[in-house]
């Protein structure tokens, strides 16, 4: 069964500073990659996907994502935290088609991200 | 504009009774999806619909009934069997080809009292 850790349940960063949050995932191949983000009460958004190719993923509002396959994982990274990236951010992975995963996201239980002025 | 609306925002039910989240969506989706948030658990998925008229348990279904009469909705019941009821509900969708990409509405928090 596939699954989603994020070690990180709380990090504050200042802002303008830079951030990385951290995800391994386990899955029986490489597996489709996603990071949301979450304001309070609020629905998910998403901010960037890997699929396959340059495991290097731009998404919006500034960040970025490195897909390792060597360390199964799939961190989000931001040179420089702006105050309204306060939220919650979650990775998730999906299975591939034809698998009986397909189509569904298994999600890891949220990093929340404060950040200091 | 293209979204996915779920109804009502917020929702108050007694021990016992039965209640019925909406969601609507006019994205010509395929897939609709119904998911659970508690607080440090991240997002459980309680049922999901490939097409209308078909639908299955996802890791959770117990105490929840869902039915898929309609491409655009897919309405999920909570049931008076449901336990721990008390949470915030997502409904998603994902158009068939368009890779796992799942989108999400602003979700509906639900109370027992």
């Amino acid at each position: 069964a596939q699954s989603v850790t994020q070690p990180d349940i709380h990090i504050t960063v200042s802002e303008g500073a830079s951030l990385e949050l951290r995800c391994n995932y386990s899955y029986g191949a490489t597996p489709y990659l996603f990071w949301y983000v979450q304001s309070p009460g609020q629905g998910l958004q998403l901010l960037l996907k890997y699929f396959s190719g340059d495991t290097l993923v731009q998404g919006i509002k500034g960040f970025e994502a490195e897909f390792k396959r060597s360390q199964s994982s799939f961190n989000l990274r931001k040179p420089s935290v702006h105050w309204s990236d306060a939220a919650e951010y979650f990775c998730a992975v999906g299975g591939l088609p034809g698998g009986t995963s397909y189509g569904k996201l298994t999600f890891g239980q949220g990093t929340i991200l404060t950040v200091h002025p | 504009d293209g979204g996915i609306t779920q109804s009502p925002k917020y929702l108050f039910r007694k021990e016992g009774q039965n209640v019925t989240l909406s969601c609507e969506q006019n994205l010509n989706h395929d897939a609709m999806y119904w998911y659970r948030q508690d607080p440090g658990q991240g997002l459980r998925l309680i049922y999901y619909s490939q097409i209308v008229n078909d639908f299955q348990k996802g890791d959770i279904a117990e105490g929840y009934s869902v039915s898929r009469e309609k491409k655009e909705s897919f309405p999920l019941t909570v049931t008076s069997a449901q336990k721990n009821p008390t949470a915030f509900y997502l409904c998603a969708s994902r158009k068939t080809g368009a890779g796992n990409t799942i989108y999400f509405g602003e979700g509906s928090w639900l109370t027992v009292v």
